[in-house]
């Protein structure tokens, strides 16, 4: 139990484009989603935490405007990259928080999306 | 500011050792505490939680939580080369987010 999918695993896309990446919980009703980004030998960073219905509460220096999230039932939330620059290129991990079950308020991780932009 | 302190290592220990990682935190109040997996590359991968003071033992790994000192580590028994990776202590900070520290990587040699 506790499994969380992402799509894409990998993206490359080119500079002002934007990219989606979803995360779902197979068998679990997600409460509460959360993204993370992470370079290359650091930490997780937390970018925002979304409740299923209701907006987004980003991290301070986030720019909401940029890192679209919907979450929109309790089995799926999204990330979308609006005008991507290869600044942005990073690895985008999502994990999943939920009170069904085994799941008792962990954070389970999907198995992230590595970013490209070119 | 809450905070999460791990040393980065690298800790490295012979196979068949006990390996010994710690983690200290800043909050007081924190409940939950959770130590994470990650591969290089990976994301990360839940491997204990523990909510109150003493042991939790799973396999080969326990957990231990001691609140008064705000300490927490996770020992692994019998190291195998596959448990190197880097190990995250997580800790609940409030609004259901998780303050994680930098990790410790371990690596185990044959």
């Amino acid at each position: 139990g506790a499994v969380v999918s992402q799509h894409p695993s990998r993206v490359i896309c080119k500079s002002g484009t934007s990219v989606k990446i979803e995360c779902r919980s197979l068998d679990f009703q997600a409460t509460t989603m959360f993204w993370y980004r992470q370079f290359p030998k650091k930490s997780l960073m937390l970018m925002a935490t979304s409740n299923e219905g209701s907006k987004a509460t980003y991290e301070q220096g986030v720019e909401k405007d940029k890192f679209l999230i919907n979450h929109a039932s309790l089995t799926l939330s999204t990330l979308t990259v609006t005008s991507a620059h290869p600044e942005d290129s990073s690895f985008y991990i999502c994990s999943a928080r939920g009170t069904s079950g085994r799941v008792n308020y962990e954070q389970y991780f999907g198995p992230g999306t590595r970013l490209t932009v070119t | 500011q809450k905070e999460v302190e791990q040393n980065s290592g690298p800790l490295s220990v012979p196979e068949g050792a006990i390996a010994s990682l710690n983690c200290t935190y800043s909050d007081r109040g924190s409940q939950s505490f959770f130590w994470y997996r990650q591969y290089s590359g990976k994301s990360p991968e839940l491997i204990m939680f523990i909510y109150s003071n003493g042991d939790k033992e799973d396999g080969r790994f326990t957990a231990q939580l001691n609140k008064a000192s705000q300490y927490v580590s996770l020992l692994i028994r019998d190291s195998q080369p596959s448990d190197s990776a880097t190990y995250l202590c997580a800790v609940s900070g409030g609004y259901n987010k998780l303050i994680f520290g930098a990790g410790t990587r371990l690596a185990v040699h044959p």
